[in-house]
Formats: C-alpha cells, structure tokens, sequence
C-alpha cells in the first residue's frame, strides 16, 4: 500500500532556532501534499497545500514567512518552522494525494512529528 | 465556521456491540466523505469513504451511511472491539480530492 514517511518522528529545538520536517511519499509520486497542524484534543488544521515546482498555498492566519515549505520533487514535501517559539510546539503531520488514485480513496498521512519548542 | 462537525468528543462502547459515531456538514457541495482512524502520536489511517452518490458503504466490520438531506452521515462498527479504540475522523472533501475538510474527532473507547 502507499507509504509517506515523515521525519523526523520528534524533535526538540531551542527557541529562534529553524527546524526542517520531511515528507516523503516512498511508492507514489504526489504532486499535491498537505500540511497539518494538530493542537491538543483538537483537529487537524489544514495549513497549506504543497504543490511540486510552485508555491504552496497557505490557509488563512498561517505565517507564509514563518512556515516555510518546499516541494522540489514528485516524491518530497518539506517545512520549515523558522525562528521557532513555545506556542509553535505542536504536532505537525504531512498528507500525500497520490497522482494515479487522486484523493478519492483517502490521502496518505505520515506519522507525523512532535515539536517542541524550548 | 467549522464546516464539519462531530459533536460527541468521546463515546465510550462495550466490545461486541455497536459503535455509532456521527457526522454533520454544512457545504452542500461536498462530494465525497471520509473516515479516518487515529492513534495517539500517529498520523491518521483512511478507514471507509462514501461517494455523494451513495447512500451506504460497506467495508467489513465498517459501515458508512449517508443522508444528503440531512447533510448527516455516521460510521458503524459493529461489532466492536478493543483495538477500535482510538480517535476517529470526519472528513468531507471536493470533487477529487483537493481539499478536505477534518471534524474535530470523536474518542471511541471500547472497553473488553
């Protein structure tokens, strides 16, 4: 079945510092990925959609400069938490829409990553 | 405005029976539903998804039904189980999929 892997799994990081989450979809290639948001007991929050080779398009209230993310390649989504601070720590999950199957039978998630900001 | 709505935030179930978790929409051009499965520190896993089209979808132990007139759908788990238990999904998307909307989730628990 489809796999995105998504790394790192947890990561701690001083505050002002930058960290980098990967998303990678190992046996589709995705032109489309999502990035995700949860806060605690709450829902997943829709932060942008990556698009291979153009900008991501970012839901409203989420920092463009702040959340930073590239889509080099069919197979590999990226973000980027700049300039990181406590209220950024969360859990940050990515989602692949496989090219072939469309989103009609359910995107891929990774297995998201906890972050926290100290 | 939250366009898809789970209103229980946890349901609690005795293995063996039924676990009926809902789902409510405001968009009416939502063409296809989803429910995802989630344990804690995981990302979510596709369950069962059901068309506009249709009324029910059947997948095992899992069952969607859909009320377009209600703009109401539910997932029924029957029978449950203790490895059901984790936190379940709403989801209600566009037509192929671009963009999904998530409900806030519903804690099923079933105890052995």
């Amino acid at each position: 079945g489809a796999v995105v892997s998504q790394h790192p799994s947890r990561v701690i990081c001083k505050s002002g510092t930058s960290v980098k989450i990967e998303c990678r979809s190992l046996d589709f290639q995705a032109t489309t990925m999502f990035w995700y948001r949860q806060f605690p007991k709450q829902s997943l929050m829709l932060m942008a959609t990556s698009n291979e080779g153009s900008k991501a398009t970012y839901e409203q209230g989420v920092e463009k400069d702040k959340f930073l993310i590239n889509h080099a390649s069919l197979t590999l989504s990226t973000l980027t938490v700049t300039s990181a601070h406590p209220e950024d720590s969360s859990f940050y999950i990515c989602s692949a829409r496989d090219n072939v199957l469309g989103g009609l039978y359910g995107y891929t998630f990774g297995s998201g990553t906890r972050l926290t900001v100290v | 405005d939250q366009q898809v709505k789970q209103n229980s935030p946890s349901l609690s179930v005795q293995e063996g029976r039924i676990s009926i978790l809902n789902c409510d929409y405001t968009n009416s051009m939502f063409d296809y539903f989803l429910w995802y499965k989630k344990y804690p520190a995981e990302g979510p896993t596709f369950l069962i998804s059901i068309s506009s089209i249709k009324d029910k979808n059947e997948d095992g132990r899992f069952t969607v039904f859909l009320n377009k007139s209600a703009k109401h759908l539910s997932l029924h788990i029957v029978p449950s189980q203790p490895g059901d238990s984790a936190v379940y999904f709403c989801a209600a998307s566009d037509t192929g999929g671009f963009k999904t909307i998530f409900g806030a989730g519903t804690r099923l628990f079933v105890k052995a």
